[in-house]
């Protein structure tokens, strides 16, 4: 079966730019999560959805982040005006259950460079 | 406070050399999860192994082992007999019920394994 996936691969923005994100998760798997990961770093936790219901916002940086999951399946993570420190790769995953400590399965992430 | 700590950044083994990655972690809840991730060069973080606080039993997968002592707050990671394929980023994560993003994961920053043939 088809794993996590994420478009585009690598996209480079200017500063000021919006940019949106999207992730396919595995076909009904109940939670998402979206991680910055910085070079060298773990992944850090953005937001997570159970469902279409976004339960927790807690980690995104900014007003300018924003996600949706609308019906519940593919998300979009987007970025309005654009920083220079918001380069990063931006990784989804998914899991089966509600259960937030169930494994995930993630995407190969979004690699975003900003200039 | 750094909630887990992976002190080793970078470990170099030349093949069939065994190998133990260290993950240390902090929490004060009892109930609290453990997980070992590998990334590997595509960039997609690839399940291991989750453990829970109250199964302290090792664990032996293959050429994979897991040692969790809860009295050192540790959870190692060893692969025996090393590939180069074992060549990849492996994160530590726990999750617990502490801080506002309940059981959300943290993620150690990562030790990169090289292994050379």
């Amino acid at each position: 079966g088809a794993g996590v996936s994420q478009s585009p691969r690598y996209k480079v923005a200017k500063r000021g730019q919006d940019v949106a994100l999207r992730c396919d998760p595995i076909s009904g798997h109940v939670s998402l999560f979206w991680y910055q990961q910085a070079l060298g770093q773990g992944p850090e936790f953005l937001t997570y959805f159970q469902n279409e219901a976004q339960l927790d916002k807690s980690g995104l940086p900014s007003d300018r982040f924003f996600a949706e999951r609308p019906e519940g399946s593919v998300s979009t993570l987007k970025i309005q005006r654009t920083q220079q420190e918001d380069s990063a790769v931006y990784l989804c995953a998914s899991s089966k259950t509600g259960d937030k400590t169930y494994e995930q399965y993630f995407g190969p992430g979004t690699r975003l460079t900003v200039t | 406070a750094q909630k887990v700590t992976q002190a080793q950044t970078e470990i170099s083994v030349v093949e069939k050399e065994d190998v133990t990655l260290d993950c240390v972690y902090e929490t004060r809840d009892t109930t609290y999860y453990l997980f070992w991730y590998k990334q590997p060069p595509s960039g997609e973080l690839v399940f291991l192994i989750r453990r829970n606080s109250f199964d302290e039993q090792n664990e032996i997968s293959g050429r994979y082992s897991w040692n969790f002592q809860k009295s050192t707050s540790s959870f190692n990671f060893t692969i025996t007999a090393s590939q180069v394929v074992d060549s990849a980023v492996y994160f530590c994560a726990l999750s617990d019920g502490e801080s506002g993003g309940s059981y959300i994961p943290t993620f150690g920053r990562g030790t990169s394994l090289i292994v050379h043939p």
